[in-house]
């Protein structure tokens, strides 16, 4: 069971380039995350996708952009990074469990802006 | 803004002392759960409790909700130095939504 796999696990960026992090999970879950969690504060919410083919804005979606690209898939992308975005980077996806939601999550991408 | 807010922010006991941290938020919930994260590690799901429960027990763990005052507590007994960890609640919105607040770091000495 993989569960939330995210890549990946580390990477440095210079100021204005480019990446994808890459998340899947094989659970069958039609919604999924992208967090980014900062010292000392907790999970806040980039985008997010409700189920295959919809994506929306959470709280933190600024230099930020999104693909899902079927079920398993959701993508995060950072267009032209800046320090600002350095963070640690968690991919979630939630689906039920005895009637109730229950949110999975990757192992992070720990994530520096030079 | 954050759904819940954990507090105390950081606590620090002796192995075989009990943890207590608590939890706040704002609107109506069907849920609350808590949620695990060793350093460096991504979150793990412990506990969740209904909107009409008031108290859940999973192991060493015991969860309290009072809906009155939206606030929860997560009690962590007899502990262990492997329970060292930051701590979170996180209540659903809009549906399906998970907001977590900033957690509760927790160091326990052996």
């Amino acid at each position: 069971n993989a569960g939330v796999t995210q890549t990946p696990k580390f990477q440095v960026l210079k100021t204005g380039q480019s990446m994808t992090l890459q998340c899947a999970q094989d659970m069958n879950h039609n919604s999924m995350y992208w967090y980014r969690q900062d010292p000392g504060m907790g999970l806040r919410l980039i985008y997010y996708s409700a189920s295959e083919g919809t994506t929306d804005k959470g709280e933190v979606p600024n230099g930020y952009n999104v693909s899902r690209l079927n079920k398993r898939e959701f993508s995060l992308r950072l267009e032209s990074a800046a320090p600002s975005q350095t963070s640690v980077y968690f991919c979630a996806s939630t689906g039920s469990k005895g009637g109730e939601v229950e949110a999975f999550f990757g192992q992070g991408t720990r994530l520096t802006v030079v | 803004s954050q759904q819940g807010e954990e507090d105390p922010q950081a606590l620090s006991i002796q192995e075989g002392e009990n943890a207590t941290m608590n939890c706040s938020y704002k609107t109506s919930i069907n849920n609350l759960q808590w949620y695990r994260q060793n350093s460096g590690r991504g979150l793990v799901h412990l506990i969740l409790i209904r909107s009409n429960e008031r108290e859940k027990h999973s192991g060493r763990l015991r969860v309290t909700l009072d809906t009155s005052k939206k606030s929860s507590s997560l009690l962590i007994t007899a502990s262990r130095a492997a329970d060292t960890a930051s701590y979170f609640c996180a209540t659903p919105e809009g549906g399906f939504k998970t907001i977590f607040g900033a957690g509760t770091r927790l160091f326990v000495k052996a």
